[in-house]
């Protein structure tokens, strides 16, 4: 599976958007993009996926570019309560396992 | 549906000894896993199951064991305590869209 960088923490202004990046350069045509978060102490929670269009949910949308070599994540409106590890992975949606391999992830704080 | 459960939610061991961790699922799902987070790190996968009556090594699957005797339930065992197994750990099952729900987490201290 593509390893992913992201930016190890960032800051976002209440009611302000939360646009975080991953890079994946070496991802593969038939991987694709999951976002899940991690709110202190808590077990991860599911975000979004995408491929290669753009997606849009009740949390989030993703936006990955036409090389799908980086996608970035969009809170439109971060609350306090977004404040999490924001962990963007790639891996292949196939029958053996579909192991997830979480990297760093990003800290984002939603300050008042 | 309660989702994903563990037992229990925290637990204290010395060295040397053993114990089971129980993770429970209601959403009839055939895939299930156990991760590990050690402090300010990301989750690493232990063993998973592709289904009842099937486990398979993760990442870090030494010091670990499994059984998947019914679909619901998947159990982690630790036979003999180290202190480097001190973590937080994760079970999570995978629902047909390959998206994964994750319990609250077991804090276990080995000293």
């Amino acid at each position: 599976d593509a390893k992913t960088t992201q930016p190890t923490s960032m800051d976002c202004a209440e009611g302000r958007a939360a646009n975080l990046p991953c890079n994946h350069s070496t991802i593969s045509g038939n991987e694709y993009v999951y976002w899940y978060r991690q709110i202190h102490s808590q077990g991860p929670q599911y975000i979004i996926h995408g491929l290669k269009n753009n997606e849009t949910n009740e949390m989030a949308s993703l936006i990955i570019t036409e090389d799908r070599k980086s996608s970035t994540l969009i809170l439109p409106h971060a609350t306090l309560r977004d404040t999490a590890v924001y962990y963007c992975i790639v891996f292949m949606n196939n029958n053996a396992g579909n192991m997830l391999t979480f990297g760093g992830g990003t800290r984002l704080m939603v300050k008042p | 549906n309660a989702g994903v459960t563990q037992t229990p939610k925290f637990r204290v061991l010395k060295t040397g000894q053993s114990m089971t961790l129980l993770c429970a699922q209601d959403m009839n799902h055939e895939y299930m896993y156990w991760y590990r987070q050690d402090p300010g790190m990301g989750l690493r996968l232990i063993h998973y199951s592709v289904g009842e009556g099937t486990t398979a090594k993760g990442e870090v699957p030494d010091g670990y064991n499994v059984s998947r005797l019914k679909k619901q339930n998947f159990l982690l065992g630790l036979e003999s305590a180290a202190p480097s197994q001190t973590s937080v750990y994760f079970c999570a099952s995978r629902d047909p869209t390959y998206e994964q729900y994750f319990g609250p987490g077991t804090r276990l201290t080995v000293t």
